[in-house]
């Protein structure tokens, strides 16, 4: 099966401040990469699929790019309500598999 | 509205067995596939598999063979996950969510509420 890391596991950054997070599969996904947004306590929600389309409803400070192996997940413009776990989910075939995910808090 | 209503949460002893629902309405049912996602105690997501609501056919990922049961009554749009011979490890809180595709394990779209499951004697 293809596995997914995530990096940073977790990061603390100032509100406005643009962060990166990164996602890499140990085989080529071809771009069937999603991306969730889970704040504490709540469910995940879809924020990004086929690596950089967004959601319905998700706000523009969110984006996604990457190919191949490696993609990533940006917010420019950290919001206070941006604090959460995000992970990313290949989707290419069986089994979904999600990364670790990354926390994100403010600084 | 789309949503996925999940059953209340459950305390079982060790080695009983446990049945999760999740109603789905606002969409047809057979149109998304639905997957089962688990998330133990201050971890991360784990998917467990996904079935098709178009077929019934149901994928399992490798460390959910067994005891894990995926199952459908179409005539109330409901999913079903049965859990056999529950582990203390087996505690958690289990999503289901709707995949965007009716053929496919694809992304998750919409999600239930969670039905947190504790197995402890």
């Amino acid at each position: 099966d293809i596995q997914m890391t995530q990096s940073p596991s977790s990061l603390s950054a100032s509100v406005g401040d643009r962060i990166t997070i990164t996602c890499r599969a140990s085989q080529g996904i071809s771009n069937f990469l999603a991306w969730y947004q889970q704040k504490p306590g709540k469910v995940p929600k879809l924020l990004i699929y086929a690596t950089s389309t967004l959601q319905s409803g998700v706000p523009s400070r969110f984006s996604g790019s990457g190919s191949g192996t490696d993609y990533s997940l940006t917010i420019s413009g950290l919001q206070p309500e941006d604090v959460a776990t995000y992970y990313c989910q290949k989707y290419n075939s069986a089994p979904g598999t999600f990364g670790p995910g990354t926390k994100v808090d403010i600084k | 509205q789309v949503q996925l209503v999940q059953s209340a949460s459950e305390l079982k002893r060790p080695g009983a067995s446990v049945t999760v629902s999740c109603k789905a309405s606002g969409y047809t049912f057979a149109s998304h596939g639905l997957n089962w996602v688990r998330q133990a105690p201050g971890q991360g997501l784990e998917w467990m598999g996904w079935i098709s609501t178009k077929t019934g056919n149901p994928t399992y990922a490798q460390a959910f063979t067994g005891r894990f049961v995926f199952s459908l009554d179409t005539s109330v749009s409901t999913a079903y996950l049965q859990i056999s011979s529950l582990k203390a490890e087996d505690t958690a809180v289990y999503f289901c969510a709707r995949d965007r595709s009716a053929l496919f394990s694809f992304y998750m779209d919409v999600w239930g509420e969670g039905t947190p499951v504790t197995v402890s004697s």
